[in-house]
């Protein structure tokens, strides 16, 4: 399979509860992207990273949230002490290059109740 | 700031017409690209225009970029039930990054 892959698919969790999602992106793409959907939004960029280093993130980004690419590979985004409104989609996407299209995975819905 | 405008939000659509969704943004891009996202799906890339003035075609699908690289438009000739689905701007201010800023969306119903 060569697209990009993210698991979990679903997560419900506990207000307060930690989560990390995982994100495997297409294996000779070197930058990764995470992106926040909402209903009826737009995906809402995150973060992104050009092989293991973490070239920008969001300044509506809670400190809460952190990112990791270790070995320019795979992707982790962990959110500590979830809220409510942190329920959404969270996308991956990966890309050969800057600029380039981007290729999606199918993203974990986080439910926090 | 960073923003992409797109209108109209929802547009419902006999089979057959045509149907267009406009963005729109205040400052210049450097590129704009298009997505595609199906009910219960993720966005998927359906092309990317760069040069001020472009105008790109597929199948029945016409995108075009505005001289000044701030407004697009995607256009389909004769919908068909296949169209359905949410159609997305996404601006590049940097092609250095490469982070796309996302419109609202266009969701398109087609009624057969």
């Amino acid at each position: 399979d060569t697209g990009v892959s993210q698991n979990p698919r679903h997560k419900i969790t506990k207000r307060g509860q930690n989560v990390t999602f995982r994100c495997d992106p297409i294996s000779e793409h070197n930058r990764l992207y995470w992106y926040r959907q909402t209903l009826g939004q737009g995906p809402e960029f995150l973060t992104y990273f050009q092989n293991e280093a973490q070239l920008e993130k969001s300044r509506l980004l809670s400190d809460r949230f952190s990112a990791e690419r270790p070995k320019g590979s795979f992707s982790t985004l962990e959110i500590q002490r979830t809220e409510q409104g942190d329920s959404a989609m969270y996308l991956c996407a990966s890309s050969w290059g800057q600029g380039d299209e981007q290729y999606f995975g199918p993203g974990t819905r986080l439910t926090v109740t | 700031g960073q923003q992409v405008m797109q209108i109209p939000q929802y547009q419902h659509v006999q089979e057959g017409e045509d149907f267009t969704t406009y963005c729109n943004s205040s400052t210049t891009l450097s590129n704009i690209q298009w997505y595609k996202q199906r009910p219960g799906g993720h966005p998927v890339f359906l092309i990317q225009l760069v040069k001020s003035g472009e105008v790109k075609k597929q199948k029945r699908l016409t995108f075009q970029f505005g001289e000044a690289k701030k407004n697009s438009s995607l256009h389909i000739t004769a919908t068909q039930t296949t169209d359905v689905g949410t159609y997305f701007c996404a601006g590049v201010w940097s092609s250095n990054t490469g982070k796309l800023i996302f419109g609202q969306g266009t969701t398109l119903q087609v009624k057969p």
